[in-house]
């Protein structure tokens, strides 16, 4: 099993371009989730999802979206990218009722210039 | 009242130490506090989580030490090794979404 895995690994972009980092998940985790982290602040919820075709907000979900069409893989998208979302991206999964328990890929590193 | 407040933000202890690391939250809802452990460029690994019913939940070397009283838990890392220098973050949660509100995060450094 691969676990919970990102893609891109490293991308740089400019302020106002687009794009979509990709989670997927082969645990058949029903929760999904993307955070940010950044230093001396520690993990951020942007969003999360229950289950195939749900999402919802997190603690800071401007300026992000999300998708959620298929079980297994969790989308989030940048619209028009600005400096303030330079940062380490965290997708999770868990499988509730293991309250807790959620397991984290490896990261994305996004540097908006 | 969702915050989780942890500290010390860095721990520097020599090997065989025990670096204790605190964290402390308002939200009397939260049922459920796991400790997450980060080794550079890689994602956070659930390292140990206690309920609020037990006062100490040990696992090898690592205790969770809590305090509903206080609204306060800690880690300790008994005989700490260079091997456990890493990120450590404490987090809370509470209903049935499984949502995580994460502490600031304590990087601690083990030196032979």
């Amino acid at each position: 099993n691969a676990g919970v895995t990102q893609t891109p690994k490293f991308r740089v972009l400019k302020t106002g371009q687009s794009m979509t980092l990709l989670c997927a998940q082969d645990m058949n985790h029903e929760y999904m989730y993307w955070y940010r982290q950044d230093p001396g602040m520690g993990l951020r919820l942007i969003h999360y999802s229950v289950g195939e075709g749900t999402t919802a907000k997190g603690e800071v979900p401007d300026g992000y979206n999300v998708s959620r069409l298929k079980k297994q893989n969790f989308l989030l998208g940048l619209e028009s990218a600005a400096p303030s979302q330079t940062s380490v991206y965290f997708c999770a999964s868990s499988y509730s009722p293991l309250k807790g328990t959620q397991y984290f890929g490896p990261g994305t590193r996004l540097l908006v210039l | 009242q969702q915050q989780v407040k942890q500290s010390p933000q860095s721990l520097i202890v020599q090997k065989g130490g025990i670096p204790i690391i605190n964290c402390a939250y308002e939200n009397t809802a939260f049922d459920y506090f796991p400790w997450y452990q980060q080794f550079p460029g890689k994602g956070p690994a659930l390292l140990i989580a206690i309920r609020p019913d037990v006062s100490e939940k040990k696992e090898g070397r690592f205790t969770i030490s809590f305090n509903k009283s206080a609204k306060q838990f800690s880690l300790h890392i008994m005989d700490s090794q260079p091997g456990d220098s890493a990120t450590y973050f404490c987090a809370a949660s509470y209903g049935n979404t499984d949502k995580l509100i994460f502490g600031t995060g304590t990087r601690l450094q083990v030196f032979p």
